[in-house]
């Protein structure tokens, strides 16, 4: 069956602006996850959403950053006023139990 | 929060050879995942594994939950192994499913 899908897969954006993040997760799963892989900083976790539950936001590393989740499945990570150190690959990932599948990335480029 | 260190950071063999990766963690866990890194950033699953021993084709896997550390097993390594394996784990104390990753093992097999 199909995997995690997100889009863009690469994004070029400029210092300031406003950037969407796509995710699609595998269809039935109801717990979605958001990462980010930095050289610096290696592979962190951003926000968590299980079902109709509050989200788990204690990842997000500024209040320039938030995410939603659509009908349960899409979701949409947003950061607002880009920073170059917001240069990363944010990777979505999502499961049913415990296992998280990934999805390819969107690698973000701010210049 | 948990802490989890991989070891070797860099390893380098030669085509056939086995290798043992290691992952130790600080905290109970009710997740750890084994992953592999291909080139093009794609995280692959290869084992769930929050106790208990498996194997799949080359590769095997065993977590013993009571002394917090993991060790993954590549037997007969070909140049397809190449890239970076992470060992991730989700604490029992941490209230949610977030997954806290190792620094990986980068592994080059060379022909």
């Amino acid at each position: 069956g199909a995997g995690v899908s997100q889009s863009p897969s690469n994004k070029v954006t400029e210092k300031g602006k406003d950037v969407e993040l796509r995710c699609d997760p595998i269809s039935g799963h109801t717990a979605l996850y958001w990462y980010r892989q930095s050289l610096g900083q290696g592979l962190e976790f951003l926000i968590y959403f299980q079902g109709n539950s509050a989200p788990d936001k204690s990842g997000l590393p500024s209040d320039r950053f938030s995410a939603e989740r659509t009908g349960g499945s899409v979701s949409t990570l947003t950061i607002q006023r880009t920073q170059q150190e917001d240069s990363a690959v944010y990777l979505c990932a999502s499961s049913l139990a415990f296992e998280q599948f990934f999805g390819p990335g969107t690698r973000l480029t701010v210049l | 929060g948990i802490q989890v260190e991989q070891s070797p950071p860099d390893l380098i063999l030669q085509e056939g050879a086995n290798s043992t990766l290691r992952c130790n963690f600080s905290d109970s866990v009710n997740n750890l995942q084994w992953f592999h890194q291909n080139p093009w950033g794609q995280l692959i699953n290869l084992f769930y594994i929050p106790s208990g021993t498996k194997q799949n084709g080359r590769l095997s896997a065993t977590t013993v939950a009571t002394e917090r550390y993991s060790l993954l097993y590549i037997s007969s390594s070909q140049t397809t192994d190449s890239g970076v394996y992470f060992c991730a784990v989700a604490s029992i104390q941490g209230g949610s499913e977030k997954l806290v990753f190792g620094k990986g093992t980068k592994l080059t097999v060379n022909p």
